[in-house]
């Protein structure tokens, strides 16, 4: 199985600057035939299931703020959120989408500083 | 815009089974491709397994093979998750949600979830 990693476990950021989450893969999930990579971001809110952020690394979900945004290529990816929203306190997972079993990370804790 | 709605919480003994259901709102149930995941209390999210609506074909995650039975019914727009010989690491919120296919597939949307509880 693919094991993802994500960091930090937490982080504490001021509203209206960035925050960056990184996640990691065991194995590259760049697809070499189409040339993309298969790897999402979630959002989690207390009590709500997870809300599709980015597939593809870099493809924003529909509805999705273009604060939003993904990166990254092979085995090292980013989530950044620019201009920190109070409404974006949540934990943030990331997946790979590139073999069975789709496999997550252990999460990252975002709040408010 | 597709909605899952799932069946309520449940409490299970150990070594019993549990059926969640995921009903999913609009007319094209048999395009879709329904997934499996669960998250323990305070944990991160579990892959289980996923159902082809519209041929009945699944996949499941080798740690749940011979333990977790995926189902639909294509005239309710409903598709079932059974899990059997439940025990306590059992216990966790177990989500549906909908993904462009089976495999390499990310997940949306989600249903709201159902909490199942194993206890003596």
């Amino acid at each position: 199985d693919i094991v993802v990693t994500q960091s930090p476990d937490s982080l504490a950021v001021s509203l209206g600057e960035r925050a960056t989450i990184n996640c990691k893969s065991s194995h590259s999930v760049l697809y070499s035939s189409n040339n993309k990579n298969y790897l999402a971001w979630y959002q989690q809110k207390p009590g709500q299931p997870p809300k599709l952020l980015i597939y593809w690394a870099s493809t924003r979900g529909s509805g999705v703020p273009d604060r939003f945004s993904g990166s990254g290529s092979g085995t090292d990816f980013t989530l950044t959120i620019n201009s920190l929203q109070a409404e974006d306190v949540a934990v943030y997972y990331c997946q790979q989408h590139y073999s069975t079993p789709q496999t997550f990370g252990q999460g990252t804790k975002l709040e408010i500083k | 815009q597709v909605q899952l709605v799932q069946s309520g919480a449940d409490v299970k003994k150990p070594g019993a089974s549990v059926k969640v259901s995921c009903k999913a709102s609009g007319n094209s149930f048999t395009s879709y491709i329904i997934h499996w995941v669960r998250q323990a209390p305070g944990q991160s999210l579990e892959w289980m397994g996923w159902i082809n609506a519209g041929n009945g074909d699944t996949k499941f995650s080798q740690r749940f093979q011979g333990r977790v039975t995926i189902t639909s019914d294509a005239s309710a727009g409903t598709a079932y998750m059974e899990l059997s010989s439940l025990r306590s690491e059992d216990t966790a919120v177990y989500y549906c949600a909908r993904g462009p296919n089976g495999d390499y597939s990310w997940f949306d949307p989600w249903g709201q979830g159902t909490l199942v509880t194993v206890s003596s």
